[in-house]
This record gives structure tokens, C-alpha cells and sequence, in this order.
């Protein structure tokens, strides 16, 4: 079935780049999502990428999408303690556009 | 700028109250989305419509309905409310092509006592 795994926390001291992984199992993948949410918050989108690219750079946060290991990553370059937060992993999959599947996200601490 | 708004930030209710929840969005999306988060599950999805009066069960439909009259507004309702929806909710909505970027409310937190 459909599924996104990513790993539960991540500790990173600023300054420093933070890389978040995240696997999916359907290869019929379409688009591939990366949403934050801040402390009391909803989520807002932050980047995503097609499924037919490798790769997405959006000024400090680069996305790398390996298709063949199923395999996406968001990397957070100089990161600041603002980007303290959870980050969701989401796909979309064709012929089911309504809904996103969900990883259970990924909790940024930084560290001064 | 795309708005949801959650009608609460937070809420305390009684079990077995009647609950609802209302969401509303300013983008004319056709898509609306009700997700409970809690810790260590993620984002659960409840239920979404894909246009008015249309609806779809998601994962964890049980205990809870919906309705959508009018295309901006998507409510969740509780029918009978117990202590095991305490949770954080959260509302979405989105267009219905392909690319389906999400637009989040700020969430409202329901505890039930």
C-alpha cells in the first residue's frame, strides 16, 4: 500500500545544514511535497518537486528526489533557530488527486 | 494570500456534546480536507469533499461527519463527543488538479472532558 516514512527527530546546532529524509513506496508518484509547521500552527508548503526532476534548489533548501530508491531528501543550508519545527514528507499519486499521503513528520530542534 | 480559517483556536466540550467545527477558505478551492494530528501518528485524514455536497470518507472517518453547503465552508462534526478525539484538528483546502498544494488553517486544539 502507500506509505512515507521519515525519521521522528533531528538535532542540528546553527549554522549547520540539516538534511531530512524521507522514503515512499508507490513509484507512480506525481508530485512530492515538503510542508513545515511551526509550534502552534497549521502547515505551510514549503517546497515540493515533480517527479521527473532530481533535484529543486529554492534558496537555502534544496530537494533531492531519487526515484529509483524512492528516496527524498530536504536539505535546510546556514539553519537558523526559526527553522525549529516539524517538517511533513507528503505525495500525491495519480488517479488520486484529492488527497496527499502523509509522512509523520519530522521534528527540527536547533540548537544556538 | 490563500486564507483557512478555523472558526476555534481552542475548544473544551463535554462528553457526549454535539461538536462542530467550522472551516472556511477564500480561494474558491474545490477541495476541503479535515485531518486530526496527534503525537507520534502524524496527520490523520477524517474526511474530504471534492465539491459541495459531496463528501468522501478518509482513514478515521468513525465518530465524526461532515457537510459542505456552500464551496467555502467544510464542517466537521462530532456527533457525541469522547475523551479519544481529543486531538489537534486540522482544515485544508486545495484546487482539484493535479498539483494539489495544500493550504492549512491554523488548527484548533479540542480537548473533551
Amino acid at each position: 500500500g502507500e506509505d512515507v516514512e521519515q525519521s521522528l527527530f533531528l538535532s542540528v546546532r546553527e549554522g549547520d545544514s540539516s538534511v531530512i529524509n524521507c522514503t515512499y513506496t508507490d513509484s507512480s508518484s506525481t508530485y512530492l511535497y515538503w510542508y513545515k509547521q511551526e509550534p502552534g500552527a497549521g502547515l505551510q508548503l514549503l517546497t515540493y518537486i515533480f517527479s521527473n526532476m532530481d533535484m529543486k534548489q529554492d534558496q537555502r533548501l534544496t530537494v533531492l528526489l531519487n526515484k529509483k530508491d524512492k528516496h527524498l531528501s530536504l536539505r535546510i543550508a546556514d539553519t537558523q533557530t526559526g527553522d525549529s519545527a516539524i517538517y511533513f514528507c507528503a505525495e500525491s499519486i495519480p488517479g488520486n488527486n484529492r488527497k496527499l499521503i502523509w509522512g509523520l513528520g519530522t521534528s527540527l530542534a536547533v540548537n544556538p | 494570500d490563500v486564507k483557512v480559517t478555523q472558526s476555534s483556536r481552542y475548544l473544551v466540550k463535554r462528553t457526549g456534546e454535539k461538536v462542530f467545527l467550522e472551516c472556511v477558505q477564500d480561494m474558491d478551492h474545490e477541495n476541503m480536507f479535515w485531518y486530526r494530528q496527534d503525537p507520534g501518528l502524524g496527520l490523520r485524514l477524517i474526511y474530504f469533499s471534492y465539491d459541495v455536497k459531496m463528501k468522501e470518507k478518509g482513514d478515521i472517518p468513525e465518530g465524526y461527519s461532515v457537510s459542505r453547503e456552500k464551496k467555502e465552508r467544510f464542517s466537521l462534526i462530532l456527533e457525541s463527543a469522547s475523551t479519544n478525539q481529543t486531538s489537534m484538528y486540522l482544515c485544508a483546502s486545495s484546487f482539484r488538479r493535479s498539483n494539489t498544494e495544500a493550504f492549512f488553517g491554523q488548527g484548533t486544539r479540542l480537548t473533551v472532558v
